[in-house]
C-alpha cells in the first residue's frame, strides 16, 4: 500500500518568514495530493491540492510543488502570519474508485511567532 | 462543496459498550468513508461505506469491531463495538462528491473517550 512520509514534524518560524513542509510517497499510482490544515479541536480543512498532471499550483500565499519522478511534493507558505499556526497534513490518493482513500502523512505542527 | 454533519459530536463511554456515530451529508455523494484520528496523531482510513452493500475495510480494521451501514447516498453510520480505552479517538466521516472527482471533505468529527 501507499506510504507517505512528512517532514519536519515541527516547524517554528517568525511572522513574515516562509515555511516549507515536504512529503514523499511510495505508490506511483497515486495522482492526487491534497494538503490539509487542522486547528485544535477542528476538522481537517483542505487548503490546496495538486494533481499528477501539474507541477506547481499557487493560491495567494500558499503554493504546492510536485515532482512525480522523485515522488515528492511540498507545501510553501510565504509571509506567514500567526493565524497560520496549526497542524498541516499532506496526503496521497488515487482517482476514480480510489478517490477518497487517502494515506496521510504524520503531520507538521507549524508555529508562527509574532 | 458538501456540508457534512456528525452526531454525536462527543461522548464518554464505558468499556465493553458500543456507540453508533451518524454521518449526514446535505447532498447525494458517491463515496463515503470513515477515518480515525487517535490523540495527537494523523488520520487513518477505517473503511469505505458502500451504498447497498457491505463496507470495504482497510487492513487492521474488521466488520465485527466497526460495523458500518449506508442505507442511501446521504447517510452512513459507524458503530464502535465492545469498546476499550484504546478506541478513544476522533472518528471522522468523509466524502467525495462526484464520480470522477477527487476532492475530499471531512465532517466535524466525533470525539470518543472510553473509560
Amino acid at each position: 500500500g501507499e506510504n507517505v512520509e512528512q517532514h519536519p514534524s515541527t516547524l517554528s518560524v517568525q511572522e513574515g518568514d516562509s515555511a516549507v513542509i515536504k512529503c514523499t510517497y511510495s505508490d506511483s499510482a497515486s495522482n492526487y495530493f491534497p494538503w490539509y490544515k487542522q486547528e485544535l479541536g477542528k476538522r481537517p480543512q483542505l487548503i490546496i491540492d495538486i494533481r499528477s498532471n501539474v507541477g506547481e499550483k499557487k493560491d495567494q500565499r500558499i503554493a504546492v510543488t510536485l515532482n512525480k519522478t522523485a515522488k515528492h511534493f511540498s507545501l510553501h507558505i510565504t509571509e506567514t502570519q500567526p493565524e497560520d499556526s496549526a497542524v498541516y497534513f499532506c496526503a496521497a490518493s488515487g482517482w476514480g474508485t480510489n478517490a477518497g482513500k487517502s494515506t496521510f502523512g504524520d503531520g507538521t505542527t507549524l508555529t508562527v511567532k509574532p | 462543496s458538501a456540508v457534512i454533519s456528525q452526531k454525536p459530536s462527543r461522548d464518554i463511554c464505558q468499556r465493553g459498550t458500543s456507540l453508533t456515530i451518524q454521518c449526514q451529508v446535505d447532498s447525494q455523494v458517491t463515496m463515503m468513508f470513515w477515518y480515525r484520528q487517535q490523540p495527537g496523531q494523523s488520520l487513518t482510513l477505517i473503511a469505505t461505506a458502500n451504498q447497498g452493500s457491505e463496507a470495504t475495510y482497510e487492513s487492521g480494521f474488521v466488520i465485527d469491531k466497526f460495523p458500518i451501514s449506508r442505507p442511501n447516498l446521504t447517510f452512513s453510520t459507524l458503530t464502535v463495538s465492545n469498546m476499550s480505552p484504546e478506541d478513544s479517538s476522533i472518528y471522522l466521516c468523509s466524502v467525495v462528491s462526484n464520480v470522477g472527482a477527487d476532492t475530499q471533505y471531512f465532517g466535524p468529527g466525533t470525539r470518543l473517550t472510553v473509560l
